[in-house]
């Protein structure tokens, strides 16, 4: 158990739609991070909130944005689905104020997005 | 930029025996944190065992233990004595200098049989 809990779990939309995914951070964690992991492939960053800031962005297109809540926890909106952001999305939650074995990142059990 | 390399895309060990995970990384910071997760095929990314840069002691949790060699820029995962429970994908990943952005590499699927 990480603490990180995500929504929906699995999903199915169509290309051009609109995808909302939830995610609430582990307690105590300000910084949530979001991952798109396609098939076969590792995790690929798209944004980081810390404070509900943005203040990190991955190589993905606008219609990709995010929102974090007074607490903490945050959702991915994706805009005009394509066929190619069939992936699993992952949020990850930590906390940058300490280091060494304290300053982990838990991650979430994704969410499934298929596009058809 | 960082960068991390798996090289190995697959590992088969038996149940029992250890096992070593390659990791080699690359990057310009001078401080840094090394990462090893565990992917089952239900999607969770599993945090295994941390290493900080400036870490003298090689990180150690339960079976895990992370073999860190700066100089060479790597970072295996040894896991002594495998369970069939640790059949699953397996990522490095690297934390740069204030920012909690992590960059993965290309993952090993392991394979423990009985």
């Amino acid at each position: 158990e990480t603490g990180v809990t995500q929504s929906p779990t699995h999903l199915i939309k169509t290309r051009g739609q609109q995808v909302t995914l939830r995610c609430s951070s582990q307690s105590g964690h300000n910084t949530v991070s979001w991952y798109q992991q396609a098939l076969g492939q590792g995790p690929q960053f798209i944004f980081q909130y810390y404070r509900e800031e943005e203040n990190g962005r991955g190589n993905f297109p606008p219609r990709f944005s995010g929102l974090q809540f007074p607490n903490y926890s945050s959702e991915l909106n994706v805009n005009a689905l394509e066929l190619d952001d069939s992936a699993l999305y992952l949020c990850a939650s930590s906390h940058p104020g300490t280091v060494g074995h304290g300053n982990t990142i838990y991650f979430g059990e994704g969410s499934w997005l298929t596009v058809v | 930029a960082q960068k991390i390399t798996q090289t190995q895309p697959g590992m088969f060990v038996q149940e029992k025996e250890a096992v070593t995970l390659d990791c080699t990384y690359d990057t310009s910071d001078q401080s840094y944190g090394l990462f090893w997760y565990k992917q089952p095929s239900s999607g969770e990314m599993i945090f295994l065992i941390y290493q900080g840069s400036y870490d003298e002691q090689n990180a150690t949790e339960g079976r895990y233990s992370l073999n860190f060699q700066k100089a060479r820029k790597s970072a295996n995962l040894v896991i002594s004595a495998s369970q069939l429970g640790d059949s699953a994908m397996y990522f490095c990943a690297m934390r740069g200098t204030g920012f909690q952005k992590l960059v993965f590499g290309t993952g090993t699927r392991l394979l423990v049989s009985p």
